[in-house]
């Protein structure tokens, strides 16, 4: 089946640092990546749509600047968090929509520990 | 904003005991529900795309119904072994945009 391969599992930054979290598709092309983050007890929380080739569309209260997207090809996305700061600290995890199945397929996420 | 809610947050139960699950969302403007089986450290793993009212699907053990007029859907694990220990999440989805997720149900099998 589809899979999604995201890295890092896990990060430990200092603050002030920038830290970028991968997503690669590997057996499809994902025309669209979602990123989503959780904090403790809550949902997963859509933080930006990128799709192939274009700018990220942001979620009301994502910053732009300080989370970058880039989605330069269709097996690859990626996700800056640009001057980290421990309440950036959270769990990322990306999922791709595929166009051939129209279905959607997660990354294992990535645990960003800001200290 | 849509608001999708999912009970109850957690549960323990025994190695053979059967469970089951609610997702509550708004019925309006319904397209597509969802349900993910997520472990730990693993990526969410698709169990089920509901689309009409009435659905019931089935894989194996795990089961799920979709009321789109009263807004519910419930996942059913028969027999429940330790392996089903995960968090279970569902969501609405629209086509081609970003899923909307609850919180998930975290369930604990014990042999």
């Amino acid at each position: 089946g589809a899979v999604v391969s995201q890295h890092p599992s896990w990060v430990i930054c200092k603050s002030g640092t920038s830290v970028k979290i991968e997503c690669r598709s590997l057996d499809f092309q994902a025309t669209t990546m979602f990123w989503y983050r959780q904090f403790p007890k809550q949902s997963l929380m859509l933080m930006a749509t990128s799709n192939e080739g274009s700018k990220a569309t942001y979620e009301q209260g994502v910053e732009k600047d300080k989370f970058l997207i880039n989605h330069a090809s269709l097996t690859l996305s990626t996700l800056t968090v640009t001057s980290a700061h421990p309440e950036d600290s959270s769990f990322y995890i990306c999922s791709a929509l595929d166009r051939g199945s129209h279905g959607y397929t997660f990354g294992s996420g990535t645990r960003l520990t800001v200290v | 904003i849509l608001n999708v809610e999912q009970s109850p947050q957690s549960l323990h139960v025994q190695e053979g005991d059967s469970t089951n699950f609610t997702c509550s969302f708004p019925s309006s403007n319904f397209y597509a529900l969802h349900w993910y089986r997520w472990e730990t450290a693993k990526s969410p793993e698709a169990l089920f795309v509901m689309t009409l009212n009435g659905d019931e699907k089935k894989k194996g053990r795990i089961s799920a119904t979709l009321n789109t007029k009263e807004g519910y859907s419930y996942l059913y694990i028969k027999g429940s072994q330790p392996e089903d220990s995960a968090t279970y999440l569902c969501a609405l989805g629209q086509a081609g945009t970003a899923l909307i997720f609850g919180k998930g149900t975290t369930l604990s099998v014990s042999s």
